[in-house]
């Protein structure tokens, strides 16, 4: 019954490589996030859609692609994997958009070799 | 720019004493304050939260109070237990986006 699901737990690959992590929400939110903690520790938002809908798009390379299929999912895409990608993604998800309590999934280690 | 700031990287309480969390932030259009705990190889764990009409929200053993002119706030924790023992995450809403920006944590370690 766990509320945010995030695959993989962990991804090692080379650099260049294209690889995907997906996330799932069975809480009905119809917002979800995705963000980055480095090595810093540092939480850092990336996306955001609203039922569908991209409404937050930080400083991010084009390399990151997010998709939303549906209010419950929303993935990562990276295009052309760099050594400075290598940090923990948490998927996210909240009631709403404004003023909300946001849910997070347990992360992926994403390790670049 | 780090508009959240946890100054105490970490701090060491021993069980069933008070633990004391601080958070700073600069912006005051932030208006909606969170606490979020964090276990190793976990995602934050939403605590308490509190809105910038109130000065102080109490759940069970968590209490966050809010000083807007200092732009400060707090977590109290009463009484500590060895199971608080984690990473805690102070985090802001404000202005006119939907952002949630976070401070960079502090370690908290209760001791039997």
């Amino acid at each position: 019954d766990t509320a945010v699901s995030q695959t993989p737990k962990y991804l090692v690959t080379q650099m260049g490589n294209d690889k995907s992590i997906k996330c799932e929400q069975n809480l009905g939110h119809d917002t979800m996030y995705w963000y980055k903690q480095d090595s810093k520790k540092f939480l850092k938002i990336m996306f955001s859609y609203n039922n569908k809908e991209l409404i937050i798009n930080e400083t991010v390379p084009n390399r990151f692609s997010p998709k939303s299929p549906d209010k419950a999912h929303l993935n990562l895409h990276i295009n052309s994997l760099e050594l400075g990608d290598s940090a923990v993604y948490f998927c996210a998800s909240s009631r709403g958009r404004v003023r909300q309590p946001q849910h997070f999934g347990d992360g992926t280690r994403l390790s670049i070799l | 720019d780090q508009q959240v700031k946890q100054n105490s990287p970490s701090l060491s309480v021993q069980e069933g004493r008070i633990s004391i969390l601080n958070c700073d932030y600069t912006n005051s259009m932030f208006d909606y304050f969170l606490w979020y705990k964090k276990y190793p190889a976990e995602g934050p764990t939403f605590l308490i939260s509190i809105s910038s009409i109130k000065d102080k929200n109490e759940d069970g053993r968590f209490t966050v109070f809010l000083n807007k002119s200092a732009k400060h706030l707090s977590l109290h924790i009463v009484p500590s237990q060895p199971g608080d023992s984690a990473v805690y995450f102070c985090a802001s809403y404000g202005g006119a986006t939907n952002k949630l920006i976070f401070g960079t944590g502090t370690l908290l370690a209760v001791q039997p």
